[in-house]
């Protein structure tokens, strides 16, 4: 099953408005990570908050990190049409041996509107 | 610095084919992954590679391989194609594990006909 799972599945705002996308996980992890993706293309690395951190910024993107109720949040401020893509969170668990992988959830697609 | 590079960006070939993905990670790191997306199960780890070494691999079955290089260029192979090997097939590069960034490429477009 998917560690992270994110919420909503599909989001759509006009240009200008702030999108907050969030992301569930299911065991402790050591960071978490959003990604960018435009359509079927590679994945553009944003942000990443280690498990000790509980917001980090970079540009108009503000993530936030609750490890008590294992989720975290990504605001985007200000939103651009270029800003339409799909928004992965991808966790890395506390590993038992060796567990060298980023776990994804299905994403949201996010639509910003001209 | 130069980026996550794969090739080649698209392919497509017949079932019963095999099929030789490359990818170079980002100069000094040493840690390469693969992943493969799917409309149907999203993104699933195939497995990691460190310094020429298998570290982890996800549940596919053993018709999909990797190897890496002492270079830390890494290559995947798929054998047998069948028509839902179909995917985009992700690259990622960290410097050393995953705790670290991973920076992903382009992918390559596999289509299976």
């Amino acid at each position: 099953s998917q560690q992270g799972e994110e919420d909503p599945q599909a989001l759509s705002i006009q240009e200008g408005e702030n999108a907050t996308m969030n992301c569930s996980y299911k065991t402790s992890i050591n960071n978490l990570q959003w990604y960018r993706q435009n359509s079927g293309r590679g994945l553009v690395h944003l942000i990443l908050i280690r498990s000790n951190e509980r917001e980090k910024h970079s540009g108009r993107l503000r993530v936030t990190l609750d490890t008590s109720k294992k989720s975290s949040s990504l605001l985007i401020t200000a939103s651009r049409a270029a800003d339409t893509a799909s928004y992965f969170c991808a966790t890395d668990a506390i590993p038992r041996g060796s567990n060298y992988k980023l776990t994804f959830g299905k994403g949201t697609l996010l639509t910003v509107n001209p | 610095k130069a980026g996550v590079t794969q090739t080649p960006r698209y392919l497509i070939k017949t079932r019963g084919q095999q099929v030789t993905l490359s990818c170079s990670p980002i100069s000094g790191h040493r840690s390469v992954s693969w992943y493969q997306q799917t409309p149907g199960q999203g993104l699933q780890f195939l497995f990691e590679y460190f310094s020429e070494t298998q570290r982890n691999k996800g549940n596919f079955p053993g018709r999909f391989s990797g190897r890496q290089f002492s270079n830390s260029r890494s290559e995947m192979n798929v054998s047998t194609l069948e028509l839902g090997d179909s995917a985009l097939y992700l690259c990622a590069s960290s410097a050393s594990t995953v705790r670290d960034e991973a920076f992903f490429g382009q992918g390559t477009r596999l289509t299976v006909v």
